[in-house]
């Protein structure tokens, strides 16, 4: 079974752009969830879709936005960038959400100049 | 409240050796308890999981102790060897807030031949 797959690997942006990023969940698995990893703040949980629907929400800006297709292969946007979205983007996707095992992908690497 | 508190923050042992990489949490609602490595360029892979009815788990080498009363667990690698240096992330999630796990700070492992 091929695992979470997300696009592109690399991104470079500069202030004030916006960008979108991809995320294929594993096969059958309809939770998909975004965090963004910082050296400094470590991993924080960004948002998550089941069924097309944003079923929860972390502590970011309202430029922080994504969705999710009839396929749950989800997006991910962030509109006028600052310097500090600077970060490894990650999704997990899981069966049901919940407490069910979320598995990541490889992320995209977003850097802001 | 929603935060866990994960140390230390890097640990170096030999080969052979039995690395512990303890996590403490404050909010009891939490129900879910997975370990995560991460390997540099990639995302975190699901290693064990362990959920607070049980006290201990172990899968191979990787065996997670829970302390429900402390509010603590660990993670224990048997046998360790050099191919196990990684980071390690303890995580932690309440079944009503969907996919949305809380992340330790992290803790790089080295294991020397």
């Amino acid at each position: 079974k091929a695992g979470v797959t997300q696009t592109p690997r690399y991104l470079i942006k500069t202030r004030g752009q916006q960008v979108t990023l991809s995320c294929s969940p594993i096969s059958g698995h309809r939770s998909v969830s975004w965090y963004q990893q910082t050296p400094g703040q470590g991993l924080q949980f960004l948002f998550e879709y089941f069924s097309e629907t944003q079923r929860n929400k972390g502590n970011f800006p309202g430029r922080f936005s994504g969705r999710q297709f009839s396929n749950s292969r989800s997006e991910m946007n962030v509109s006028t960038l600052e310097l500090g979205d600077s970060a490894l983007y990650l999704c997990a996707s899981s069966y049901g959400g919940g407490n069910q095992p979320q598995h990541f992908g490889d992320g995209t690497r977003l850097s802001i100049l | 409240q929603q935060q866990v508190k994960q140390s230390p923050q890097s640990l170096i042992v030999q080969k052979g050796g039995i690395p512990i990489i303890n996590c403490a949490y404050e909010n009891t609602a939490f129900d879910y308890f997975p370990w995560y490595q991460q390997f540099p360029g990639k995302g975190p892979a699901l290693l064990i999981a362990i959920r607070p009815d049980v006290s201990e788990k172990k899968e191979g080498r990787f065996t997670i102790s829970f302390n429900k009363s402390a509010k603590q667990f660990s993670l224990h690698i048997m046998d360790s060897q050099p191919g196990d240096s990684a980071t390690y992330f303890c995580a932690a999630s309440n079944n009503n807030q969907g996919g949305k796990l809380i992340f330790g700070q992290g803790t790089e492992l080295s294991v020397k031949p």
